[in-house]
């Protein structure tokens, strides 16, 4: 069974431009939550979607926005970059998501770069 | 509000030792609790899952404990190796996470030769 893959795996972006980053859950699973990694900050939720809807989402801007399709595949958006937007991105997959019993699994992740 | 704390930040031991890190957590009411390993640069690799009805799980050298009544999970690793070299991060669902993990810090393990 294939985990989770995330892509792509590292992206250079400059200032003021926008970057899209994908999430392919494991087969099966349909919730798909996504996290920022910083060595100041940690671990931060950014959103969590499951069957097409978000159910929570973050203390992030709204330069940071998320979707997820019919496949559960889910993407998500960050327009006008800034600096402080360079970070490892996570993503996790998991059948039901929070408030369950489910085992969470993460991807690889995505290193953004912002110059 | 569910606080997630990992004493120590950091940890290093000679290979061969059994070593103990500790998270600890302020509310009780949790639906389960993970361990994960992060190597530096790299994602989170689960560990263990323990079932918020469950006292502890194994998996090879890895044993994790829970105990809901002292808010305290124990990651146990026998005959550490200096592969297990890494970030050892606790996360867990609480009734009132709304669908996200809440985090600890992390320990930062180094097994030395």
């Amino acid at each position: 069974k294939a985990g989770v893959t995330q892509t792509p795996r590292y992206l250079i972006k400059t200032r003021g431009q926008q970057v899209t980053l994908s999430c392919s859950p494991i087969s099966g699973h349909r919730s798909v939550s996504w996290y920022q990694q910083t060595p100041g900050q940690g671990l931060q939720f950014l959103f969590e979607y499951f069957s097409e809807t978000q159910r929570n989402k973050g203390n992030f801007p709204g330069r940071f926005s998320g979707r997820q399709f019919s496949n559960s595949r889910s993407e998500m958006n960050v327009s006008t970059l800034e600096l402080g937007d360079s970070a490892l991105y996570l993503c996790a997959s998991s059948f039901l998501g929070g408030r369950s019993y489910n085992e969470q699994f993460f991807g690889p992740g995505t290193r953004l770069t912002v110059l | 509000k569910q606080e997630v704390t990992q004493i120590p930040a950091a940890l290093s031991v000679p290979e061969g030792e059994n070593l103990v890190l500790n998270c600890s957590f302020t509310d009780s009411a949790i639906y389960n609790l993970q361990w994960f390993r992060q190597d530096p640069g790299k994602g989170l690799t689960s560990l263990l899952l323990i079932q918020s009805s469950q006292r502890e799980q194994t998996s090879g050298r890895l044993n994790a404990s829970l105990d809901k009544s002292s808010g305290r999970s124990t990651l146990y690793i026998a005959a550490s190796q200096p592969g297990d070299s890494a970030t050892y991060l606790c996360a867990l669902n609480s009734g009132d996470s709304n669908y996200q993990l809440i985090w600890g810090a992390g320990t930062k393990l180094i097994i030395k030769p």
